[in-house]
Formats: structure tokens, C-alpha cells, sequence
């Protein structure tokens, strides 16, 4: 059960886009459509934030979106606001009946 | 929506054992599976344990296999987590969740509630 792969962290300015990755296998990422992206302020409790690869909750902003090429996912998040900043988390189905987590990415808006 | 509230958390020492609740409402609880998620003091999101809304099915990360125990009464709403042989890298905020569907997404979360192991 190997953690997903996130760069630790990311930046970008007001406005801008940016792309995280989470990288796995075909055990995981790349072999079933449960693959899920999670928003995490400091002190608060996650928030599904894309769940199934593309979708977004009811509530969620239409500047989050989701895609996925092989064995890795990518959350990407259009015209950056200072309220985007915060820890983000992949996660998806393992082979076996397990959950995993990607390590994290901090967010950081300039 | 659902609400979770996560209770049981305090200080153990190493050995020792520690059962968490968490009980929801808001929601039918018997048709929805449930996990619970831990995060270490600084660091990432570590899945522990999921089961499935009729509590038939037990699912738990390598880390905590034949040492945690998870179960749910449907009657009362409530989810528990049995910990046993608790070790120092157990400390952690430990977080209820409910599954969009089992083992696929966590839509609900909790506040979380801290365990520390520590002599």
C-alpha cells in the first residue's frame, strides 16, 4: 500500500492555473474510476473537492477539474483565487479492497 | 448533508487500547459505508479502516491490520474504531468519513478527534 505521488508543492499567482499530479499504477490510479482530489485548510477537516476522476460535489467551484492519463490524475484549478490555498490530496481505489492517499501538495498563491 | 462527530480520543500509553466513536446524522447511516482516516501532527492522510453499510464487509490498511478493529450498529448510527497495541506512530488526529460509495470517495467528514500514544 504505497502512497500516491504528489509534488510536495506548488505555486502560482492570482488568476493563473495550476496542474497537480498524482501518480500510481494500474492497481490503483490507472485501473479503476475511483480516483478523488481533497482541499485541507490548515486546522480544518478535508473537503472533497473531484470524486470519479472528473466530477465535482454539488458546491464545489467549476474552476476545479479533474482528468487522468495512464497512471496518473491531475487536479487542475483555473483562475487561482487566495482562498485556493491549501493542502491538496489525491487519493484512489487500490487492488485488494483498500484506499490509498497521495503524500499531499501545498498550494501556495503569490 | 451528514454530520459526524468523532469522540473517544485522549492519551494512552504504548500497549495500551483506545475505542473511537462516531456518530451520524442527518442521513439514512445504514445505506452509506464509512471509513476512518488518520493524520499524524504535520503530516499527510493515511486511509485506516472502511466498512461497508451493512457492516459485513472490513476493510484495513497494513499498518493497523490485527491490531484495530472497526464495526458499526446501524440502530444507533455510530461507527467505532477498536484500537489495540497501540504504538507511538498511532498518534494522530483520527477523522470519521462517510463513503460516496465504499472504498471510492469520502464526501462527509468529521472534525476529527487526537489520539496520542505516549508513556
Amino acid at each position: 500500500q504505497s502512497a500516491l505521488t504528489q509534488p510536495a508543492s506548488v505555486s502560482g499567482s492570482p488568476g493563473q492555473s495550476i496542474t497537480i499530479s498524482c501518480t500510481g499504477t494500474s492497481s490503483d490510479v490507472g485501473g479503476y474510476n475511483f480516483v478523488s482530489w481533497y482541499q485541507q485548510h490548515p486546522g480544518e477537516a478535508p473537503k472533497l473537492m473531484i470524486y470519479d476522476v472528473t466530477n465535482r460535489p454539488s458546491g464545489v467551484s467549476s474552476r476545479f477539474s479533474g482528468s487522468r492519463s495512464g497512471n496518473t490524475a491531475s487536479l487542475t484549478i483555473s483562475g487561482l483565487q487566495a482562498e485556493d490555498e491549501a493542502d491538496y490530496y489525491c487519493s484512489s481505489y487500490v487492488r485488494g479492497s483498500t484506499l490509498v492517499f497521495g503524500g499531499g501538495t501545498k498550494l501556495t498563491v503569490l | 448533508e451528514v454530520q459526524l462527530l468523532e469522540s473517544g480520543g485522549g492519551l494512552v500509553q504504548p500497549g495500551g487500547s483506545l475505542r473511537l466513536s462516531c456518530v451520524a446524522s442527518g442521513g439514512t447511516f445504514s445505506t452509506y459505508g464509512m471509513s476512518w482516516v488518520r493524520q499524524a501532527p504535520g503530516k499527510g492522510l493515511e486511509w485506516v479502516s472502511g466498512i461497508n453499510s451493512g457492516g459485513g464487509g472490513t476493510y484495513y490498511a497494513d499498518s493497523v491490520k490485527g491490531r484495530f478493529s472497526i464495526s458499526r450498529d446501524n440502530s444507533k448510527n455510530t461507527l467505532y474504531l477498536q484500537m489495540n497495541s497501540l504504538r507511538a506512530e498511532d498518534t494522530a488526529v483520527y477523522y470519521c468519513a462517510k463513503d460516496r460509495i465504499t472504498l471510492s470517495s469520502l464526501d462527509n467528514w468529521g472534525q476529527g478527534t487526537l489520539v496520542t500514544v505516549s508513556s
